[in-house]
């Protein structure tokens, strides 16, 4: 069974505390992994999407990575505005869309 | 900047009752989704569009549950009759390809809340 998931569920860091978001992934037939950003009553917005293991992107402060069984968000030196729940999910192939139930991350100043 | 629009952004209903969300997708984009989003948890993809055509309802509860997108633009979704469970946010986004890997713009959701 295709399954997604995300650790640790919530994560609270002082500002310019970095740390990394784990995703582990079970799917048959990998055609991509993304990240997305979720704020608070809002819908999720793209950060990136990663298809083969090696990979890795970049965007400000985060970068994500890609292995044949997980992925990691790395954030570095974060920010109060950085806080959000974070997202990972794969596209099968069977051409279906997963995601993980997330990673609510807190950065206090 | 493009937006996907959906509406009502709140619902609360009785159960029993039928509720329609409207989804809007951004212009020119082929493929829609709905997702159910329930607190907590992340989205779980009920129903995919290719144009006018539905690729993937495989997790749609067909029983109360339904979507159309007629002319391959706009579309709704449908509860009837509402359920308790059904509590949710629901979630359209678009995406400008024909593959579901291709990056998805979601728009606001709509806070649905069956009392």
């Amino acid at each position: 069974e295709d399954q997604v998931t995300q650790s640790p569920e919530a994560l609270r860091l002082q500002e310019g505390e970095s740390s990394s978001l784990n995703c582990s992934y079970t799917v048959s037939g990998l055609r991509g992994l993304f990240w997305y950003r979720q704020d608070p009553g809002k819908g999720p917005e793209f950060l990136f999407t990663l298809y083969s293991a090696g990979e890795e992107k970049e965007k400000e402060r985060l970068k994500a990575t890609l292995t044949k069984k997980e992925s990691f968000l790395h954030i570095t030196a974060p920010k109060p505005e950085d806080s959000a729940t974070y997202l990972c999910g794969v596209h099968t192939g069977g051409f279906k869309t997963i995601f993980g139930a997330g990673t609510r991350l807190f950065v206090k100043a | 900047e493009a937006e996907v629009a959906q509406s009502p952004r709140y619902k609360i209903t009785e159960k029993s009752q039928a509720v329609a969300f409207w989804c809007d997708p951004i212009s020119g984009h082929a493929t829609l989704y709905w997702y159910r989003q329930i607190l907590g948890q992340g989205p779980e993809l009920l129903v995919q569009f290719q144009d006018e055509s539905v690729v993937d309802d495989s997790q749609l509860p067909k029983d109360r549950f339904s979507a159309e997108r007629l002319k391959g633009v706009d579309s709704t979704l449908k509860i009837q009759p509402a359920e308790l469970g059904d509590s949710a946010m629901y979630l359209c986004a678009s995406s400008p390809g024909t593959g579901s890997y291709n990056e998805q713009f979601f728009g606001p959701g709509t806070r649905l809340t069956v009392l």
